[in-house]
């Protein structure tokens, strides 16, 4: 069974740091891109950041380059987002996402930031 | 950035009937060296993660019920649900994977009428 298991959420004050991870089971992680996509409390999805097979391609939203970092590691058949310098506005349910290519075709449950003071 | 633009916002429909969701993009989503269309579907129910319904603006993810289709080409799309069961009620989303950064439409939220 095709598994994704987001963790690492919770509260953060401004300013502050968290590291997702994504643990990927039931398939092999290093076949696919994969993508992180988030959704503020009662709000729309937004896509945040993807990355191909190799690591060698990343691709992020505007408002979150240069403060958040995607990664992987193939042989964990896992993910990663690193978040810095969290704002309030980043306060979202973040999910894990596997990509056929662009095509957000499996998501975990996903994981709750709470940037608050 | 691509923008997505979702219509109606909400829609109720009586069970049995046809819904239809519409979804615009700001620029054209057909690729002309693949001659596809790079935008699909999806439904979130409350309390889930999205779920993938079409992609390739008319291709059905394995497994979804035949009820959902999707046509459209270039910036005008649609998602069709030909007869309405009670448990297609959750919120309708069309995205775009033409190029970064992906975006999403607003949602449509679909109910029982």
């Amino acid at each position: 069974e095709v598994q994704l298991v987001e963790s690492g959420g919770g509260l953060v004050q401004p300013g502050g740091s968290l590291r997702l991870s994504c643990a990927a089971s039931g398939f092999s992680l290093r076949h696919y891109w994969v993508h992180w996509v988030r959704q503020a409390p009662g709000k729309g999805l937004e896509w945040v950041a993807n990355i191909n097979e190799d690591g060698s391609e990343r691709f992020y939203v505007d408002s979150v380059k240069g403060r958040f970092t995607i990664s992987r590691d193939n042989a964990k058949n896992s993910m990663y987002l690193q978040m810095n310098s969290l704002r309030v506005e980043d306060t979202a349910v973040y999910y894990c996402v596997r990509g056929g290519g662009w095509i957000l075709d499996y998501w975990g449950q996903g994981t709750l930031v709470t940037v608050s003071s | 950035d691509i923008v997505m633009t979702q219509s109606p916002d909400s829609l109720a429909v009586s069970l049995g009937e046809r819904a239809t969701i519409n979804c615009k993009s700001s620029q054209s989503l057909l690729s002309s060296s693949t001659n596809k269309d790079y935008i699909a579907w999806f439904q979130q129910k409350p309390g889930q993660p999205p779920k993938l319904l079409i992609y390739w603006a008319s291709t059905r993810e394995s497994g979804v019920p035949d009820r959902f289709s999707g046509s459209g080409s270039g910036t005008d799309f649609t998602l069709t649900i030909s007869s309405l069961q009670a448990e297609d009620v959750a919120v309708y989303y069309c995205q775009q994977y033409y190029g970064a950064p992906i975006t999403f439409g607003q949602g449509t939220r679909l109910e029982i009428k």
